[in-house]
């Protein structure tokens, strides 16, 4: 069975403040860790795309580091705005070509 | 048109009923994919259609029925539904065929389905 965790569930921040939350994945069979960006009522959409151990990769405010030896990435925002809030999906991508996904972080980014 | 759309946007139906959900892509992408996301849950990929060609169906029951007729369109065929089948449908499309690439996908604004 693969297991995608995300942590935390839910946060909530002021405008300003830095975040960030974590993706567990499974540390075998790894061929590339996908990160979304899910605004309510629109698509889903890409954020970075990480295939090798240690990579760092940064859009604007937001970056992503990605262990693949032990299993995890972080997704860090820094100095939160309003319309970061969004739900931020994992998605593990094994060698099969399955894309497993996590079940989000729900940011919430208050004035 | 830009992107991945899919119509329609809300549906509702009951048990007996038979309908569908399309999407369509317009990126030249080569596979596409339908995703169930129920409440509380992760998005759990249905089927994969790469080439034309079903690559993945993922336990999915028969009422559920996928058709691909060309490389833009993806249709999801839907028959005797239960209730617990009410969910967000997710179309997605990536430009290599499954398992060609890491590519990133892209996802229409899904279909919410409501079975009475």
């Amino acid at each position: 069975i693969l297991n995608v965790e995300q942590s935390p569930q839910s946060l909530h921040v002021q405008e300003g403040d830095s975040t960030n939350f974590t993706c567990s994945f499974p540390s075998s069979n790894f061929y590339a860790l996908h990160w979304y960006r899910w605004e309510t009522a629109k698509s889903p959409e890409a954020l970075f795309v990480m295939t090798l151990n240690g990579d760092e990769k940064k859009k604007g405010r937001i970056s992503a580091t990605l262990n693949t030896k032990e299993g995890y990435s972080y997704l860090y925002i820094k100095g939160s705005q309003p319309e970061d809030s969004a739900t931020y999906l994992c998605a593990f991508h094994n060698q099969g070509g399955k894309l497993i996904f996590g079940q989000g972080t729900e940011l919430s980014v208050k004035p | 048109e830009t992107g991945v759309t899919q119509t329609p946007r809300h549906l509702v139906m009951g048990m007996t009923n038979k309908k569908s959900l399309k999407c369509e892509q317009h990126l030249g992408h080569n596979a596409m994919y339908w995703y169930k996301q129920s409440a509380k849950k992760p998005l759990e990929l249905m089927f994969v259609y790469s080439l034309e060609e079903r690559v993945e169906n993922n336990s999915v029951p028969s009422r559920f029925s996928p058709e691909c007729p060309n490389s833009s369109h993806l249709f999801l065929h839907l028959h005797t539904l239960q209730p617990e089948d009410s969910a967000l449908y997710l179309c997605a499309s990536s430009q290599f065929p499954w398992g060609g690439s890491t590519g990133e996908l892209f996802f229409g604004e899904g279909s919410r389905l409501t079975v009475l």
